[in-house]
């Protein structure tokens, strides 16, 4: 496609339960980033994959996140035995390279834990 | 310190306004430097790069000035869909990261 694709748009869990979200980057770009952003907070950095190198987990806020990407491709961030303070916009975006250009965002999932 | 900050706002201005936002950032290493717009519930996009010899886009200029170590975003003639967050955004030297600022929100008024 044309643009960063993120799947699902909304969700809403139980506490307690485990959630999967999707990023399908822009054909071609070899780097990806998942953010997340807390209602009238600021952008905060997660994980970084580029290429075929081991991604950047510094900001994985706790090892009840991970995420994989497939094939250089298509990106699944995983959060596990979700909390409360775990709802948040989670953004996806990618770049050619080291995004000396910016980043393309996707528009996000929207997760929301009851 | 924080890394990236930015004046939360609001700034609201009248139609045809000129308005300006800076931003500073704490580590004279970095090296990139952008501005993004932000809509309510949207994601960001990529307004402009921000170059060391400054750079317009339209009725946008940013302007980069290391030894203060800020960025700044001018609007000239403010129009009603001006209004956003404007987020402020600088590399993480030696990685791959980038910092973003929590944004000034402008609000532009008939």
């Amino acid at each position: 496609g044309a643009g960063v694709s993120q799947s699902p748009s909304n969700k809403v869990t139980e506490k307690g339960k485990d959630v999967e979200l999707r990023c399908d980057p822009i054909s071609g770009h070899t780097a990806l980033y998942w953010y997340r952003q807390s209602l009238g907070q600021g952008l905060e950095f997660l994980i970084y994959f580029q290429g075929n190198s081991a991604p950047d987990k510094s900001g994985l806020p706790s090892d009840r996140f991970s995420a994989e990407r497939t094939g250089g491709s298509v990106s699944t961030l995983t959060i596990q035995r979700t909390q409360q303070e775990d709802s948040a916009v989670y953004l996806c975006a990618s770049s050619l390279g080291s995004a000396s250009y910016g980043y393309t965002f996707g528009s996000g999932t929207r997760l929301t834990v009851v | 310190r924080k890394e990236v900050e930015q004046d939360p706002g609001p700034f609201n201005v009248p139609e045809g306004a000129t308005v300006a936002f800076n931003c500073t950032y704490s580590n004279s290493a970095s090296q990139s430097f952008f501005w993004y717009r932000q809509d309510c519930r949207k994601e960001p996009k990529l307004l402009m790069s921000v170059y060391s010899s400054g750079n317009e886009d339209g009725r946008f200029t940013a302007q980069l000035n290391r030894a203060s170590q800020y960025i700044s975003l001018l609007i000239r003639d403010s129009k009603l869909s001006d209004s956003a967050t404007y987020l402020c955004v600088v590399n993480d030297p030696g990685t791959y990261k980038y910092i973003f600022g929590t944004g000034t929100r402008l609000k532009v008024l008939a």
